[in-house]
């Protein structure tokens, strides 16, 4: 079974461009995350869809970052224009559906992005 | 607000020895709790889960966990560390029906020849 695919592995960009990274997850996997991993720090969320739909963007920084997720398959992840401070690995995860009960989320290599 | 405590920033042991690395969370609810392991590079691998029923849960590569409600923890713990284990280790809690996690800031473990 392939995994969650993640692309570019690595971005280096300058303040204020733009820079996108595309996720697809596990097939079959109705939901799909969004994660930022900050050096010295754990994972925190970013977005939550389910099929097309977001179920948490609570702590998206909705001002310079975006993400969609238009046939409910994969998913870009954007951020526009990009500060210092958004150095970070992105990761993104996938799993079958939160339902009733709990689903293992399955990760993928993340993307790092560099700001100078 | 739901958050998890990972007291130790990084953990030195020596190849053979026993592991323990402590993991505390702040959840009003049962909680849904997992640990994870991330090597250089790599994206983070499941260890172990606990839902619910018993309290000590076994993982891949040897690992296991004890939940314990009384002290908020989810310690981790392997009997005999080998070289391979070294990587950064993040314990998570599942907040709810959502399904999206919260993370500890990690332990770094670091394994002595």
């Amino acid at each position: 079974e392939a995994g969650v695919a993640q692309s570019p592995r690595y971005k280096i960009i300058e303040k204020r461009q733009s820079v996108a990274f595309w996720c697809n997850p596990i097939s079959g996997h109705a939901t799909l995350y969004w994660y930022q991993q900050i050096l010295g720090q754990g994972p925190k969320l970013l977005i939550q869809f389910q099929n097309n739909g977001v179920v948490d963007d609570s702590q998206l920084p909705k001002d310079r970052f975006s993400a969609e997720r238009l046939k409910g398959v994969d998913s870009t992840l954007k951020i526009q224009p990009a500060k210092l401070e958004d150095s970070a690995v992105y990761l993104c995860a996938s799993s079958v559906d939160p339902g009733q009960g709990y689903n293992e989320q399955f990760f993928g290599p993340g993307t790092r992005l560099t700001v100078l | 607000a739901q958050s998890v405590t990972q007291p130790d920033i990084h953990i030195t042991v020596s190849e053979g020895a026993s592991l323990e690395l402590r993991c505390n969370y702040s959840y009003g609810a049962t909680p849904y709790l997992f640990w994870y392991v991330q090597s250089p590079g790599q994206g983070l691998q499941l260890l172990l889960k606990y839902f619910s029923g018993d309290t000590l849960v076994q993982g891949i590569k040897g690992f296991e966990a004890e939940f314990k409600r009384s002290q908020s923890s989810f310690n981790l713990r392997k009997p005999s560390v080998h070289w391979s284990d070294a990587a950064e280790y993040f314990c998570a809690v599942g907040r709810g029906s959502q399904g999206n996690l919260i993370f500890g800031k990690g332990t770094k473990l670091s394994v002595k020849p």
